[in-house]
């Protein structure tokens, strides 16, 4: 049962550049969600996608979108990079609805590493 | 908005010694509760998580924490340290209806010495 993936795991950008990053959720699960960790930080939530839609959205700007495939897969999009956007991208998926394992619970993958230079 | 507060960014034990991560949560409603460890260049995983069963919730690798309403506490705790709990340790809330969407704390480093 595969968990979470992500890629690339490392990367590096300029700044002003954008910026794509993958998630495929964990088998059985539709929902995505998105957090940004900057480094001694807890993760920050971005925002949420479920049924190829963006169900809920945190304090960040719009240079910061997404999709999601109706494979359960989804991209993160940076555009117009800042310095401040280095640090650990987190895909963490869970499943809608009711149930022992619903969405009450999420699943991380091992992140995306992006540096804006 | 539900949200945690981690006492201690740091916390520093000799192995073999107890274990005890803080956590206090805010929530106008009956809350979930999480911990989840992050080992270094390494996502979040799971430990254990509180969903209004039993109050007291064993997690992975022989933690558990204990749900406290009057206390507003979900602290983490483990008998005896071992060298490969060595990690960053994060609590995190979410409330029940809508998305689940959890709120994390700042984390907290638990350093184990020999």
């Amino acid at each position: 049962d595969a968990g979470v993936t992500q890629s690339p795991t490392h990367l590096i950008k300029t700044r002003g550049q954008q910026v794509t990053l993958r998630c495929s959720p964990k088998s059985g699960h539709d929902t995505v969600s998105w957090y940004q960790q900057a480094l001694g930080q807890g993760p920050q939530f971005i925002f949420q996608y479920y049924e190829e839609e963006e169900r809920q959205r945190g304090n960040f700007p719009d240079r910061f979108s997404g999709h999601q495939f109706p494979n359960y897969s989804s991209e993160l999009n940076v555009n117009a990079l800042l310095l401040g956007d280095s640090a650990l991208y987190l895909c963490a998926s869970s499943l809608s609805g009711t149930g022992k394992d619903s969405g009450n619970t999420i699943y991380f993958g091992e992140g995306s590493w992006l540096t804006v230079v | 908005a539900q949200s945690v507060t981690q006492l201690g960014s740091h916390v520093s034990v000799s192995e073999g010694a107890l274990v005890l991560l803080r956590c206090n949560y805010s929530s106008s409603v009956p809350p979930y509760l999480f911990w989840y460890v992050q080992y270094p260049n390494q996502g979040l995983q799971l430990l254990l998580k509180y969903t209004s069963a039993a109050t007291l919730v064993k997690g992975i690798t022989g933690f558990e924490a204990e749900f406290k309403k009057s206390e507003t506490s979900f602290h983490l705790t483990k008998p005896s340290a071992h060298m490969s709990d060595a990690a960053e340790y994060f609590c995190a809330v979410s409330v029940r209806g809508g998305s689940y969407i959890p709120t994390f704390g700042r984390g907290t480093s638990l350093i184990v010495h020999p």
